[in-house]
């Protein structure tokens, strides 16, 4: 069966420094990846999606950045965190190919706080 | 982008009381989710539901997609059923990956 893995579950980071949150698929080839943000309590926001290795849409300009150097590795990073960058962040995965109607499965998450 | 809608935002009920939860879209979908995010935060999958109607023990989900909404059924609420529910839809347009989540209906199950 299909599992997803995501790490670190909690960081706290200072403002300015590095970030990097990983996912692991296991169970499944070449499937789609995502990672999402959830702030403040409710309402999820993707951040990024990607078909295949290398390719990485963003959906939203922002302060992060993903790559997906591995065909089941998704990593999202930051240079440098700013305060709004806190919230909850949740990898997901769906079966690959360009057809969106998939149910879509989602990690552990990683709670940031940027201090 | 597409719209969705969650009724009603907040909800108590008493331990055996049974619930409904709406779900309304703004446009053609051709992926409906619905979610159970528990206290650590996970999202657990209830039911991938783009259209007609599915059970899987006290929770049932109805969609009418031609009149773009959905309702989640909870009979006999539990405790463990507390938590937030949240829908989420792909719009059917050509090349949209994106989920788009509803804002979430928090559901309380006191005993």
């Amino acid at each position: 069966s299909q599992t997803i893995h995501q790490w670190p579950a909690t960081l706290v980071q200072p403002v300015g420094s590095p970030l990097s949150l990983e996912c692991t698929v296991e169970g499944t080839s070449n499937p789609n990846l995502y990672w999402y943000r959830q702030a403040a309590g409710r309402g999820l926001q993707l951040l990024f999606y990607s078909v295949g290795i290398g390719q990485i849409s963003s959906e939203v300009p922002q302060n992060l950045s993903a790559s997906r150097p591995q065909d089941r590795q998704f990593i999202l990073s930051s240079k440098k965190l700013l305060l709004s960058d806190s919230g909850f962040y949740l990898c997901a995965w769906s079966v690959g190919g360009s057809y969106s109607g998939n149910t879509i499965y989602f990690g552990e998450g990683s709670w940031l706080t940027v201090v | 982008g597409i719209q969705v809608e969650q009724s009603p935002p907040d909800l108590i009920l008493q331990e055996g009381a049974n619930s409904t939860l709406r779900c309304n879209f703004s446009d053609s979908v051709n992926n409906l989710q619905w979610f159970h995010q528990n206290p650590w935060g996970q999202l657990i999958n209830l039911f991938y539901i783009p259209s007609g109607t599915k059970q899987n023990g006290r929770l049932s989900a109805t969609t009418v997609a031609t009149e773009r909404y959905s309702l989640l059924y909870i009979s006999s609420s539990q405790t463990t059923d507390s938590g937030v529910y949240f829908c989420a839809v792909t719009y059917s347009g050509a090349g949209s990956y994106q989920l788009t989540f509803g804002k979430g209906t928090k559901l309380s199950v006191i005993p």
